[in-house]
């Protein structure tokens, strides 16, 4: 168990671009969730994943965002026609069905639009 | 109204003494409340969780949670300045089939001086 890891720590790209994040939870948990987080703000829900099922999507998340859990293990996150307002902390935790204690959260994805 | 409010802060405390940290959620249903340490440029970090009315202690940490006044707080003791950092409320939403997913304050920047 090496908690839960999400690929790249850091992406700058250009406006218009479409960038794509990784994240891999840990092996034994179902459930996975992205969040995003800016300067100031607290860790906004995106999106959550039972398996590979997607459950449910925050109005947060418009129609440039798509996320897949394709075989109920890692988990991707793209962002197409990316804007300035794309830029923050893309955070993701896994935590494991009757597990109450909280997620576990990967290092994060610092998106820079520039 | 937010569903989950802290003081931004920053909170400044002295080195040893007592920080105080608080919290109000809107949701009279929730069931169980977290608090995350996050240090800047970091992802949050799980260090207490509270479920049942009263207090929870773990080492120099008290979780209150008070579900009449739908109120929690963060204790921590003997303050160090290592505990400066963004201190986030959160709090579990979603019964039976919907998605339990954690609903984030803002936080409360906390900072210690030696």
């Amino acid at each position: 168990d090496t908690g839960v890891s999400q690929d790249p720590r850091h992406k700058i790209t250009k406006r218009g671009q479409n960038v794509t994040f990784r994240c891999d939870p840990i092996s034994e948990h179902n459930r996975l969730y992205w969040y995003r987080q800016t300067l100031g703000q607290g860790p906004e829900f995106l999106t959550y994943f039972q398996n590979e099922a997607q459950l449910e999507k925050s109005r947060l998340l418009s129609d440039r965002f798509s996320a897949e859990r394709p075989k109920g293990s890692f988990s991707t996150l793209e962002i197409q026609r990316t804007e300035q307002g794309d830029s923050a902390m893309y955070l993701c935790a896994s935590m494991t069905q009757g597990y109450s204690y909280g997620y576990t959260f990967g290092s994060g994805t610092r998106l820079t639009v520039v | 109204q937010k569903e989950v409010e802290q003081n931004s802060g920053p909170l400044s405390v002295p080195e040893g003494a007592i920080a105080s940290l608080n919290c109000t959620y809107s949701d009279r249903g929730s069931q169980s409340f977290f608090w995350y340490r996050q240090y800047s440029g970091k992802s949050p970090e799980l260090i207490m969780f509270i479920y049942s009315n009263g207090d929870k202690e773990d080492g120099r940490f008290t979780a209150q949670l008070n579900k009449a006044s739908q109120y929690v707080s963060l204790l921590i003791r003997d303050s160090q300045p290592s505990d400066s950092a963004t201190y986030l409320c959160a709090v579990k939403v979603g019964y039976g089939g919907a998605t339990n997913k954690l609903i984030f304050g803002t936080g409360t920047l906390l900072a210690v001086q030696p």
